[in-house]
């Protein structure tokens, strides 16, 4: 298996865009998870989903960010209008049965 | 509700010295233990994890922990390390009421120096 994939690697974009995050989990794993990292903040857990129902949006900053997992083999996590203070880099990681998370490689976020 | 302290957010150590990386945790009910590294520019990658059964467990790269029910302990160990340890360690626990969700320390950055 590939592991968990993530585009694009990296993305800068403008204040006031709307910036697209994907995700691709592991075949078979029914969690999927969203988090965001920062120097200030650390790691926060934005969102996740079981067997592509959201469980848990707690995390999700404010109405700008929405996420979405249509099906199993394909998340997005969008943020719409972006603002500098969202730059970051963003991690998708997924799970199976037990509670061991893969991570991706992540996306790095700078929105000037 | 669970929490998870990472006592030091620093550790500085030469290299082939012995490291230790604490970390505690606060739960009423039984959990499971995870320690992640996080190399420069990367995700997180899974070090080693306690589930059940024998309370010392042996990890990747050398790395062990041990976990401690009565302290509330989850300590990371290695007898001597290397450059290539230097990253971010993170301590995590799962949540049974989140089903699949970790809570996360806040990590150690573990620098080794020649």
């Amino acid at each position: 298996d590939a592991g968990v994939i993530q585009s694009p690697r990296h993305e800068v974009t403008e204040m006031g865009q709307e910036v697209t995050l994907r995700c691709k989990p592991i075949s078979g794993h029914d969690y999927l998870f969203w988090y965001r990292q920062t120097m200030m903040r650390g790691l926060e857990l934005l969102i996740y989903f079981n067997n592509n129902v959201p469980i848990d949006d707690s995390g999700m900053p404010e109405d700008r960010f929405s996420a979405k997992m249509p099906n199993a083999s394909f998340s997005t996590l969008k943020i719409q209008p972006s603002e500098p203070r969202d730059s970051a880099v963003y991690f998708c990681a997924t799970s199976g049965l037990s509670y061991e998370q893969y991570f991706g490689p992540g996306t790095r976020l700078t929105v000037t | 509700a669970q929490s998870v302290t990472q006592l030091d957010s620093q550790v500085p150590v030469f290299e082939e010295a012995p490291v230790e990386l604490r970390c505690n945790y606060s739960s009423s009910v039984s959990v499971y233990l995870f320690w992640y590294v996080q190399y420069p520019n990367q995700g997180l990658q899974l070090l080693l994890k306690y589930l059940s059964g024998s309370t010392l467990v042996k990890g990747i790269n050398g790395f062990e922990a041990e976990f401690n029910k009565s302290q509330t302990s989850f300590h990371l160990r290695k007898p001597s390390v290397h450059i290539s340890d230097t990253a971010e360690y993170f301590c995590a626990v799962s949540d049974p009421v989140g089903g699949g969700k970790l809570i996360f320390g806040q990590g150690t950055e573990l620098s080794v120096k020649p």
